[in-house]
């Protein structure tokens, strides 16, 4: 399977506790982007990386939550001292990014994504 | 106010019907436009671009209206394979992180 792929895809915890997640994203897919989400709700946007640059965090990314690239493959998401609120799907994205701005398009395909309940 | 809304549904049509769903998005500098379909508790998937001139696949019509910042999709003759929850998508250009509205629920019924 060449698609995007997420480990764990389930993750039950306790609150306080220390949760990473793992994204593999397309070969050769240049942006990777992490999103959450809750029952009933789109999912939000949390923060994207152009290779191993991250370029951009939502708000929604308190400093308990840390995500990298480090070599501009797959990527990690860590959340410290969970909370009960941190439960939800985080999504995996990954697309090949493009040189164009405005006008342009950039599919971005989504992995399956990793549920995790705190407890 | 949401940056992008939809229709809350859900909806629930008999197979065959024709079921159209409504977006509005207040971003004025949002460049690019989606439908995106998600079954339950999978991840969502590109159903289709929108673009300005109106785009067809199928069964399946969208149509974007930049000037009233609105966005339709319409479903003809209704699958039961077609149940799930669509998500209206905009972002400010190719690359930038996509924003979701809530989703609409669909039910298609035998």
């Amino acid at each position: 399977d060449t698609g995007v792929s997420q480990d764990p895809r389930h993750k039950i915890t306790k609150r306080g506790q220390n949760v990473t997640f793992r994204c593999d994203p397309i070969s050769e897919h240049n942006r990777l982007y992490w999103y959450r989400q809750t029952l009933g709700q789109g999912p939000e946007f949390l923060t994207y990386f152009q290779n191993e640059a991250q370029l951009e965090k939502s708000r929604l990314l308190s400093d308990r939550f840390s995500a990298e690239r480090p070599k501009g493959s797959f990527s990690t998401l860590e959340i410290q001292r969970t909370e009960q609120g941190d439960s939800a799907m985080y999504l995996c994205a990954s697309s090949p990014g493009l040189a164009g701005g405005a006008g342009s398009t950039d599919t971005q395909y989504f992995g399956p994504g990793t549920r995790l309940t705190v407890l | 106010r949401k940056e992008v809304e939809q229709d809350p549904g859900p909806f629930n049509v008999p197979e065959g019907a024709t079921v159209a769903f409504n977006c509005t998005y207040s971003n004025s500098a949002s460049q690019s436009f989606f439908w995106y379909r998600q079954d339950c508790r999978k991840e969502p998937k590109l159903l289709m671009s929108v673009y300005s001139s109106g785009n067809e696949d199928g069964r399946f019509t969208a149509q974007l209206n930049r000037a009233s910042q609105y966005i339709s999709l319409l479903i003809r003759d209704s699958k039961l394979s077609d149940s799930a929850t669509y998500l209206c998508v905009v972002n400010r250009w190719g690359n930038t992180p996509l924003v979701f509205g809530k989703g609409t629920r669909l039910s298609v019924i035998a």
